[in-house]
């Protein structure tokens, strides 16, 4: 079976450019969280959702990110006016069953640099 | 303040030892769950073993174990006859109930390398 797909999983930009970050959860799996992983660190926790709703987004770090998941299945993390200092990996996960301590199961991320 | 802590930077051990790797955590939620994964050089997060606070008995999966220490506040993976493999980030993350929470919060990371 497949398991959480993200593309690209490389992505280089300019400064200022949008990015649109992509992730494919395992079929059926009802949350979905994305994180973010600067070099050396552990992942931050950014945006959850819970099927098409967007339950927490307390981590995203300001206005230029957003994230959606329309149909409670793909998501998209999307980034504007880029800076320096976005550049990370880009980590999604998803788990079947909400309010469950059940593992979360992470994509291979994205890992986005900016120039 | 930290929420999980692990003073461990990096751990080189020889092939077929032992190793612990050290993780304690902050909380005043009496409900939470404790999980290690492994980041090999590749990206990808592996599962390894969760604890829940209110388990009894420290979790256990295959070569690994989990030394649950709950006055401490601590949460040590345990790797039993390490293989060269098993060279890579080791991360410990807390998730806890409080007013439904369902992120994972990680530590910085301990870096293991297995020497042959």
């Amino acid at each position: 079976g497949a398991g959480v797909s993200q593309s690209p999983r490389y992505k280089v930009a300019k400064r200022g450019q949008d990015v649109a970050l992509r992730c494919d959860p395992i079929s059926g799996h009802v949350s979905l969280f994305w994180y973010q992983q600067a070099l050396g660190q552990g992942p931050e926790f950014l945006t959850y959702f819970q099927n098409e709703a967007q339950l927490d987004k307390s981590g995203l770090p300001s206005d230029r990110f957003f994230a959606e998941r329309p149909e409670g299945s793909v998501s998209t993390l999307k980034i504007q006016r880029t800076q320096q200092e976005d550049s990370a990996v880009y980590l999604c996960a998803s788990n079947l069953i909400a309010g469950d301590y059940n593992e979360q199961f992470f994509g291979p991320g994205t890992r986005l640099t900016v120039l | 303040a930290q929420k999980i802590t692990q003073t461990q930077p990096g751990m080189f051990v020889q092939e077929k030892e032992a190793v612990t790797l050290d993780c304690t955590y902050d909380t005043s939620d009496p409900s939470y769950g404790l999980f290690w994964y492994k980041q090999p050089s590749s990206g990808e997060m592996i599962f390894l073993i969760y604890q829940g606070s209110y388990d009894q008995q420290n979790a256990t999966e295959g070569r690994y174990s989990l030394n649950f220490q709950k006055a401490r506040k601590s949460a040590n993976l345990v790797i039993s006859a390490s293989q060269l493999g098993d060279s890579a980030m080791y991360f410990c993350a807390m998730r806890e109930a409080l007013q439904g929470a369902q992120k994972l919060v990680f530590g910085q990371g301990t870096r293991l390398t297995i020497n042959p």
